[in-house]
């Protein structure tokens, strides 16, 4: 069994302030994990993966992901909000030995950016 | 290259009314997936098909979704009779054996 836990429905940042997206994971596997955005009106976009090599997992746009298997965790960041990060993201997990299927989706986190 | 492509985007219809959504996969791509997310929720798996074969059905209420997958490549979910409980998005995914998913823009239904 696996599941998600996104730790926060909301984050608030100012344009140019770090983001920090928590995510907590649960599996009985060794997990692939992989954190997707959607804006609105859209379907989702691959921001990064994890899936066994180095821990820390650079993405798309700046975003990077640190994989803490001691933690459960697997929080996303990025150095510096811009206005087009405003958007809804998940953090997914997946059994490692097939780690494009059975995507367990965490409840969303909405990134809000002010000006 | 070409997305995943879905239609229609949007669609209205009163309860107990049928609806189908299409969805066109990336050229390739083997596995085929549609998932249901309701507002304020992540995506939940619906089917899933490897070629023209479900591979997990599991959490697709049968007594009114179906899909099918004829040839290998276009998809079909169907709702009949819809209840006002599936307004919702309906997303359609595909993916190589292994690879990530790409997702398509989503069907976007009410029922009234």
């Amino acid at each position: 069994a696996q599941s998600v836990t996104q730790l926060d429905s909301h984050v608030s940042v100012s344009e140019g302030t770090p983001v920090l997206l928590r995510c907590n994971y649960s599996s009985s596997y060794s997990p692939s994990l992989f954190w997707y955005v959607q804006h609105p009106n859209k379907g989702l976009q691959l921001l990064l993966k994890y899936t066994s090599a180095a821990t820390l997992v650079k993405g798309i746009n700046g975003f990077e992901a640190e994989f803490k298997k001691s933690e459960t965790s697997f929080h996303l960041t990025k150095p510096s909000a811009h206005m087009s990060d405003a958007a809804e993201y998940f953090c997914v997990v997946s059994p490692s030995n097939n780690a494009g299927n059975m995507l367990t989706f965490g409840g969303g986190t909405r990134l809000m950016v002010k000006p | 290259e070409a997305g995943v492509a879905q239609s229609p985007r949007y669609k209205i219809i009163e309860k107990r009314q049928s609806v189908a959504f299409w969805c066109n996969p990336i050229s390739g791509h083997a596995t085929l997936y549609w998932y249901q997310q309701i507002l304020g929720q992540g995506p939940k798996l619906l089917i899933q098909f490897q070629n023209n074969g479900v591979v997990d059905d599991s959490q697709l209420p049968k007594d009114r979704f179906s899909a099918e997958r004829l040839k290998g490549v276009d998809s079909t979910l169907k709702i009949q009779p819809a209840k006002l409980e599936d307004s919702a998005v309906y997303l359609c995914a595909s993916s190589l054996p292994g690879g990530p998913q790409h997702f398509g823009d989503g069907t976007r239904l009410s029922i009234l």
